[in-house]
């Protein structure tokens, strides 16, 4: 299994560029989330979804958007990328039975220059 | 809303000792599940443990076992005959019924040979 797959790896934006950061699984997990990691600062849930068409905010959402058309995929959306949001973007899932925890993404390192 | 706090940014500990990592919560809820996720230097997250709020037994799993304080909000991480490749930060992280995934700021833990 490919578990939770994330693309692209690195990107670098330019101030008020858009751009959507992708996610999926394959694990027919009906929770995912996404998480910001500053630098010292842990991470940071910016939105989450219980299942297809159910979205969430988290505790940083300013800024972003998503969608969960799919049980697959859920996707974030930046748009007028700002210095702010140089970041490593991670993306999880879990079953969301009971204590069933997060199986992570490999990342998306994004610099906004 | 519900904090994770973990007060120590960095440790190190010598090869085969013990080590306790700290890690408290602030929650009016009673039932919730608490987590210890590992991130070494390759930036994947790998869960170490977790624990049910509802559960008075402390969760064990080899050499990595917690000790839940519920009344005190606590919940602690010990490694013991720590290993060279425990170096990695450590995040606590809570989780509520609502499904929103909260994590610490994270404690760097260093393994000296």
């Amino acid at each position: 299994n490919a578990g939770v797959t994330q693309t692209p790896k690195f990107r670098i934006l330019k101030i008020g560029q858009s751009m959507t950061l992708q996610c999926t699984q394959d694990m027919n997990h009906n929770y995912m989330y996404w998480y910001r990691q500053d630098p010292g600062m842990g991470l940071k849930l910016i939105y989450y979804s219980v299942g297809a068409g159910i979205t969430d905010k988290g505790e940083v959402p300013n800024g972003y958007n998503v969608s969960r058309s799919t049980t697959e995929d859920f996707p974030l959306r930046l748009e007028l990328a700002a210095p702010s949001q140089t970041s490593v973007y991670f993306c999880a899932s879990r079953t969301g039975l009971g204590n069933s925890p997060l199986h992570f993404g490999n990342g998306t390192r994004l610099t906004v220059t | 809303a519900q904090t994770v706090t973990q007060s120590q940014p960095e440790m190190s500990v010598q090869e085969a000792e013990t080590v306790t990592l700290s890690c408290t919560y602030d929650t009016s809820e009673n039932n919730y599940y608490l987590f210890w996720y590992k991130q070494p230097p390759s930036r994947q997250m790998i869960l170490v443990i977790r624990q049910e709020a509802y559960k008075q037994q402390n969760a064990t799993e080899n050499r990595f076992s917690v000790n839940f304080q519920k009344a005190a909000k606590s919940f602690s991480l010990k490694i013991s005959d720590s290993q060279l490749g425990d170096t990695a930060m450590y995040f606590c992280a809570f989780m509520y019924l609502d499904d929103k995934i909260i994590f610490g700021k994270g404690t760097r833990l260093h393994i000296l040979p």
